[in-house]
């Protein structure tokens, strides 16, 4: 299966900032199959990316997927306080899917 | 809207079994398949495999397969979750998702399974 590591652990960034998270895969990633979610506490994930670098419905342009093969990244221009969640990268396309362990954002 | 509906918390001792709900609304429940993901406290999700919602055939993800069982009642929109001869390390939130098309969105709000003595 593919292993995800997600870095760095936590990232503390102030309002304005721009934070930039990486998923690195084991292996290479059919078609770059990588979603983003969001998960605030205490709350379900939510959908940010998909296949890489494409915005779910709804997420505000300040949210950026890009990558291809073993390594992506999520890009967070103009931090808000609202960003402050735990972020966590997931291969769909190869099974059986995986996710990465998170990354904590602190604003 | 599309909606996943779990049923609620559950305290459970070594042993026992639990049965997870998870109602869908807001949209064709064959057009998507589900899936049941894990996550322990502190630690990220884990995929425990998917339902056919066509055919009701379930498909594990391996370390989750034998005390694990998926099921459909497409007459009333609803997959469930039943987990048999439960472990304290089955202590996790149990969360419903639809495929759509590859990622998981949305996802249910997440049913607490506490197993404890």
């Amino acid at each position: 299966e593919i292993v995800l590591t997600q870095s760095p652990g936590t990232l503390s960034l102030s309002p304005g900032e721009r934070a930039t998270l990486s998923c690195r895969a084991s292996q290479s990633v059919y078609r770059n199959y990588v979603a983003w979610y969001q998960q605030k506490s205490g709350q379900a994930p939510r959908l940010l990316m998909y296949a890489a670098s494409n915005r779910a419905t709804g997420i505000p342009d300040r949210f950026s997927g890009s990558g291809s093969g073993t390594d992506f990244s999520l890009t967070i221009s103009r931090l808000e306080p609202e960003d402050c969640a735990v972020y966590f990268c997931h291969q769909y396309g190869n099974s059986p899917h995986t996710f990465g362990q998170g990354t904590k954002l602190e604003i | 809207q599309v909606q996943l509906v779990q049923s609620g918390s559950e305290l459970k001792k070594p042993g026992a079994s639990v049965k997870v709900s998870c109602k869908t609304s807001g949209y064709s429940l064959t057009s998507y398949t589900l899936s049941w993901v894990r996550q322990a406290p502190g630690q990220g999700p884990e995929w425990m495999g998917w339902i056919n919602t066509k055919t009701g055939n379930p498909t594990y993800a391996p370390g989750f397969r034998g005390r694990f069982v998926f099921s459909l009642d497409s007459s009333v929109n609803t997959a469930y979750l039943q987990i048999t001869n439960l472990k304290a390390d089955d202590t996790a939130v149990y969360y419903c998702v639809r495929e759509n098309y590859g990622p998981f969105d949305p996802w249910g709000h997440g049913t607490l399974v506490t197993v404890s003595s």
